[in-house]
């Protein structure tokens, strides 16, 4: 079975851009969830998706927003970027229910200048 | 609200040493789910294993164990005779029940190094 993909891997932009990131969770999976990762802030949870609803939302400004397709796949979204968005952002998906292992993609790092 | 706790931020040891990483959480509910993850300099984050609240049986996978006391709110993780490619972040993480879905509380993180 394929992992969990995430696309694009690397990501440059400018302060007060916008940008969509894309995760194509495990065949059969049906929770997505986002987590951000700073060296200042560690592992925070962003959002989770559940059969294309928001099924639990982390502390994170309304830039950050997501959602999910029927297929599934996800996107987050940061709109208006900071500096500080700057990081690792983590997908991860699951099987239908809840409180089951996730399974992490390999990350897209964002770089914001 | 939930919290994890690794208190260790980073261990060194030599090739074929035990070692072991502290993980300590908090929580009110009674149902919840204890992992660790470990992070290899990829940076995904690979499952290693999943406790809950319930199951206080110590478990053991090859040279990994852990040892789960909710008499102290400690999830702790050994590696026995390490290795180098054991070298990673390790992360212990709660997901508490209810209506938290999947949401994870991960602690800070251990990096270990493993030199030959």
């Amino acid at each position: 079975k394929a992992g969990v993909t995430q696309t694009p891997r690397y990501l440059i932009k400018t302060r007060g851009q916008q940008v969509t990131l894309s995760c194509s969770p495990i065949s059969g999976h049906r929770s997505v969830s986002w987590y951000q990762q700073t060296p200042g802030q560690g592992l925070q949870f962003l959002f989770e998706y559940f059969s294309e609803t928001q099924r639990n939302k982390g502390n994170f400004p309304g830039r950050f927003s997501g959602r999910q397709f029927s297929n599934s796949r996800s996107e987050m979204n940061v709109s208006t970027l900071e500096l500080g968005d700057s990081a690792l952002y983590l997908c991860a998906s699951s099987s239908s229910g809840i409180l089951y292992e996730q399974y992490f993609g390999p990350g897209t790092r964002l770089t914001v200048t | 609200a939930q919290k994890v706790t690794q208190a260790q931020t980073e261990i060194s040891v030599v090739e074929k040493e035990d070692v072991t990483l502290d993980c300590v959480y908090e929580t009110r509910d009674t149902t919840y789910y204890l992992f660790w993850y470990k992070q290899p300099p990829s940076g995904e984050l690979v499952f290693l294993i999943r406790r809950n609240s319930f199951d206080e049986q110590n478990e053991i996978s090859g040279r990994y164990s852990w040892n789960f006391q909710k008499s102290t709110s400690s999830f702790n993780f050994t590696i026995t005779a390490s290795q180098v490619v054991d070298s990673a972040v390790y992360f212990c993480a709660l997901s508490e029940g209810g209506n938290a879905g999947n949401m994870l509380t991960f602690g800070g993180g251990t990096r270990l190094m493993v030199k030959p």
